[in-house]
């Protein structure tokens, strides 16, 4: 148990669904976020939060919408997604959005497939 | 910005052997350094970590990293790899402000 949970393991959706992912952590961290991680490429941030306000946005396409009704709790909303979609997404957490030195917790991550 | 550079994408290597995996960055400014391993059907967990001080840092596995300012590098080795071992490996950076930088990371394969 990391620490991190994510939920689904697993996601294959078409391109006109819509579905949520969730991420839950009660490790009394204040800052939550949201990684793609494709083949071949590396890791890329998508969202940030902290203290349950978003601090980062790195020019993500809208059909990603997060949400982050309180500390424990993220969910990354989707909807008309694009094979290209299709990746591994990573949650973690800190302590802190800054200055947090001790590193991140990750969850184990939800593989999406779009078809 | 910060960036990360992981020269090898794979690295095979025989049980027992050493090994090395590279990590280069670019700053402006100082930074912190991480190494992170992904077991298969994993998310990624912290292997150790340069803040400050000496400039090698260990971790409870056998791995070991030596921060190198004037190289911009902070490559990761261990002296005898086992199956175990066998995982992704992501080097990452912050000036400690900003969110962390991954590197495309080095997939280490270990042959019995």
């Amino acid at each position: 148990e990391t620490g991190v949970t994510q939920t689904p393991r697993h996601l294959v959706m078409g391109m006109t669904n819509k579905k949520s992912l969730k991420c839950e952590q009660h490790l009394g961290h204040n800052a939550m976020y949201w990684y793609k991680q494709s083949a071949k490429k590396p890791l890329e941030l998508m969202f940030v939060y902290s203290l349950e306000e978003r601090v980062e946005n790195n020019s993500v396409p809208s059909r990603f919408s997060p949400e982050c009704p309180n500390s424990s709790h993220l969910f990354l909303h989707l909807h008309t997604l694009q094979p290209e979609d299709s990746a591994l997404y990573l949650c973690a957490s800190s302590r802190y959005s800054t200055g947090d030195f001790y590193g991140y917790t990750f969850g184990s991550g939800t593989r999406l497939t779009v078809v | 910005a910060q960036s990360v550079t992981q020269l090898d994408s794979q690295v095979p290597v025989f049980e027992e052997a050493p090994v090395e995996l590279r990590c280069n960055y670019s700053s402006s400014v100082s930074v912190y350094l991480f190494w992170y391993v992904q077991y298969p059907n994993q998310g990624l967990q912290l292997l150790l970590k340069y803040l400050s001080g000496s400039t090698l840092v260990e971790s409870i596995n056998g791995f070991e990293a030596e921060f190198n300012k004037s190289q911009t590098s902070f490559h990761l080795r261990k002296p005898s790899v086992h199956i175990s071992d066998t995982a992704e490996y992501f080097c990452a950076v912050t000036p400690g402000n900003t969110p962390l930088v991954f590197g495309k990371g080095t997939r280490l394969s270990v042959i019995a």
